[in-house]
């Protein structure tokens, strides 16, 4: 079974630049999560999908952040315009029926 | 805030002994645990899961223990060896399923 791929790895942009990450789910796992994990720290929820709709956006910062699974298989994250806060791994994982996750290796990102 | 955090940030164990990793939770009502293990540029692996209705349960060299009185949950990794080392994650099972993860503990196997 493929996992779940993210692109790209890494990324270095300079603040108020925007940048767009890419998750592609494992085949047939209808929710999908992107997690921000701050150096040192445990993997924050930004959002969850599920298909193609939001099921909790709470915790992404709206007025820079956003998401879409158009078609309910893959999803993208976009940041517009970035901060230096924003400096972290963001995280992919999808989830079939049971409880288990698989989380994709993520996209390093750098603002300087 | 986080309602599940780990006790040490780092433990540093030679290798061949056994290591323990606590992890201390404030929510009462969670009834499923999951532990991670992250290893450097990788996202984080299943390791072993334990719901609330059981105290122990056991894989291949990790146990994992739950204390429900205390809301204290441990993994035990039986004889360290070097690939054990990486940095482990204590999640708490929450609405729809999303989990809410503690800060980490960082495991170094000293050879």
């Amino acid at each position: 079974e493929a996992g779940v791929a993210q692109s790209p790895r890494y990324k270095i942009i300079e603040k108020r630049q925007s940048v767009a990450f890419w998750c592609n789910p494992i085949s047939g796992h209808a929710t999908l999560y992107w997690y921000q994990q701050i150096l040192g720290q445990g993997p924050k929820l930004l959002i969850q999908f599920q298909n193609n709709g939001v099921v909790d956006d709470s915790q992404l910062p709206k007025d820079r952040f956003s998401a879409e699974r158009l078609k309910g298989v893959d999803s993208t994250l976009k940041i517009q315009p970035a901060k230096l806060e924003d400096s972290a791994v963001y995280l992919c994982a999808s989830r079939g029926s049971g409880m288990g996750y698989t989380f994709g290796s993520g996209t390093r990102l750098t603002v300087v | 805030g986080e309602s599940v955090g780990l006790h040490l940030p780092t433990l540093s164990v030679q290798e061949g002994d056994n290591s323990i990793i606590n992890c201390a939770y404030s929510n009462s009502a969670s009834d499923y645990f999951i532990w991670y293990k992250q290893e450097s540029g990788k996202g984080p692996q299943f390791i072993i899961d334990i719901r609330s209705n059981m105290d122990k349960r056991q894989g291949q060299r990790v146990t994992v223990l739950l204390n429900k009185t205390v809301k204290h949950l441990s993994l035990q990794i039986a004889a360290t060896q070097p690939g054990d080392s990486a940095v482990y994650f204590c999640a708490e099972k929450g609405n729809d399923y999303k989990l809410s993860f503690g800060a980490g503990t960082t495991v170094t196997v000293r050879a």
